[in-house]
């Protein structure tokens, strides 16, 4: 069946230091894969997506790497902040728009 | 910017009572979304809207449940008897294209006593 993971459910890092944030996936046939970002009490936050045919892409502070052969996707953020604190998903879009999520891992950022 | 609101915040209710939960998706997006979230736990699909039908449902989203775009600008979630296990987080969402990016409202959070 379709399943999309985060590997470890908490992550607590130094103010300034980059943070990585792992999810594994198993079906291979979604179109996107995207992070999303969701503070307490909010909705989720499109971070940043990555199509399912390239292996890497950059944003503001964030990249996505994107390993189809472990099917394995990762959100590296740089100089971490307070304000990244928060809960990270992991999701993969599918052709019809349906997105399935993982489950979360919290991102804790120590000053 | 504009954004997706929905209201209310927070909704009470009793066990077999009827709920409807409303959004105001972005205005020129076609396509919408209802997700939810059962506390602690990852968000969930429940079903897809476009073109005043709907295009994609869940196992989640059985006969008790039932979307509608009554006018313009509203998108309705109807639960007809909730049951204790329907309490979670409820989501809206909405993009302007199928492959785009949804934006997702703050929540209802539906609380069934």
């Amino acid at each position: 069946g379709e399943s999309v993971g985060l590997h470890l459910p908490t992550l607590s890092v130094q103010e300034g230091d980059n943070s990585i944030i792992n999810c594994a996936y198993s079906n291979s046939a979604s179109d996107y894969f995207i992070w999303y970002k969701q503070e307490s009490g909010k909705g989720p936050q499109f971070i940043i997506d990555i199509r399912s045919n390239m292996d890497k892409r950059q944003g503001q502070r964030v990249t996505v790497l994107l390993n189809k052969t472990v099917k394995h996707l990762s959100l590296q953020i740089a100089a971490t902040q307070p304000g990244d604190s928060a809960v990270y998903f992991c999701a993969e879009r599918e052709a019809t728009g349906k997105l399935i999520f993982g489950q979360g891992t919290t991102l804790q950022v120590k000053p | 910017e504009p954004e997706v609101t929905q209201t209310p915040s927070h909704q009470v209710t009793q066990m077999g009572q009827e709920v409807i939960l409303r959004c105001v998706p972005i205005s020129n997006h076609l396509y919408f979304y209802w997700y939810r979230q059962i506390l602690g736990q990852k968000v969930e699909f429940l079903v897809s809207f476009y073109n005043n039908e709907i295009s994609e449902k869940s196992e989640i989203f059985d006969d008790q449940f039932s979307v509608e775009r009554p006018d313009g600008s509203n998108f309705t979630l109807k639960i007809r008897s909730t049951k204790l296990e329907d309490s979670a987080m409820y989501f809206c969402a909405s993009s302007p294209g199928q492959s785009r990016e949804q934006y997702f409202g703050p929540g209802t959070r539906l609380t069934v006593t």
